[in-house]
């Protein structure tokens, strides 16, 4: 059901590398978050974008950069990767324009999982 | 702040067996309550959802019920299936608030 790619679905990096996590959605949202996922599951919003131009960190501190030059793409850097960044990182969006609504559903991708060695 | 408690797993079910997964929450406003299913290998996809005080949703013969009284949403499910195994989050938002605050997530393990 959802649109919303991620790429690269599995990369492993060595230290100090620059990296970029893709997401690009082809449903017209607005809204788009990046989401980091520990090993036990739980997730914390790392990035948010409410629309071109708009970018907010999230709840969680994280040394990651994004963009929103276009609609559909939210991609999110790493200027030097360590080890503390091997996670699972999720892409989502949201339809809708302005203030979240409350019951507004969140689409997934399938996530980047990220290894630094 | 706003918060979700959820059980913890694993839980280990065999098929055709009973299911429930308790969550509470806390919220300083009126919050919609989700639940959402994370599969093997893929990312999060939403299960079901209830925007206020007595409602129930239901998808794939899974229910959870919005209990304002006892600020819970358990989910339940009649009958598990191998396939139902995968990882349950219980999220809330509450109106203009742009994070959707998650529990930690409970995996559910279901044997033929």
């Amino acid at each position: 059901e959802a649109d919303i790619y991620q790429t690269p679905r599995y990369l492993v990096i060595g230290t100090g590398k620059k990296i970029t996590l893709e997401c690009s959605q082809t449903m017209g949202h607005d809204k788009m978050y990046w989401y980091q996922q520990d090993p036990g599951m739980e997730l914390h919003l790392i990035h948010y974008s409410y629309g071109v131009n708009s970018t907010e960190k999230g709840d969680l501190s994280s040394e990651s950069t994004v963009s929103r030059i276009r609609t559909e793409h939210f991609p999110l850097t790493l200027e030097s990767a360590r080890p503390s960044h091997t996670s699972q990182y999720l892409c989502a969006s949201s339809p809708g324009q302005g203030a979240v609504m409350a019951n507004e559903k969140l689409f997934f991708g399938s996530g980047t999982q990220l290894s630094v060695l | 702040g706003d918060s979700v408690t959820q059980m913890e797993g694993p839980v280990t079910l065999s098929e055709e067996a009973f299911l429930t997964i308790n969550c509470t929450y806390t919220a300083t406003g009126y919050p919609s309550l989700f639940w959402y299913v994370q599969y093997p290998g893929e990312g999060l996809q939403l299960l079901l959802k209830a925007t206020k005080a007595d409602d129930k949703g239901s998808n794939k013969g899974f229910e959870a019920t919005y209990r304002k009284e006892t600020t819970s949403f358990h989910l339940e499910k009649g009958s598990v299936q191998v396939s139902d195994s995968a990882v349950y989050f219980c999220a809330l938002r509450v109106s203009g608030y742009s994070t959707l605050t998650f529990g930690k997530g409970t995996m559910l393990l279901v044997s033929p």
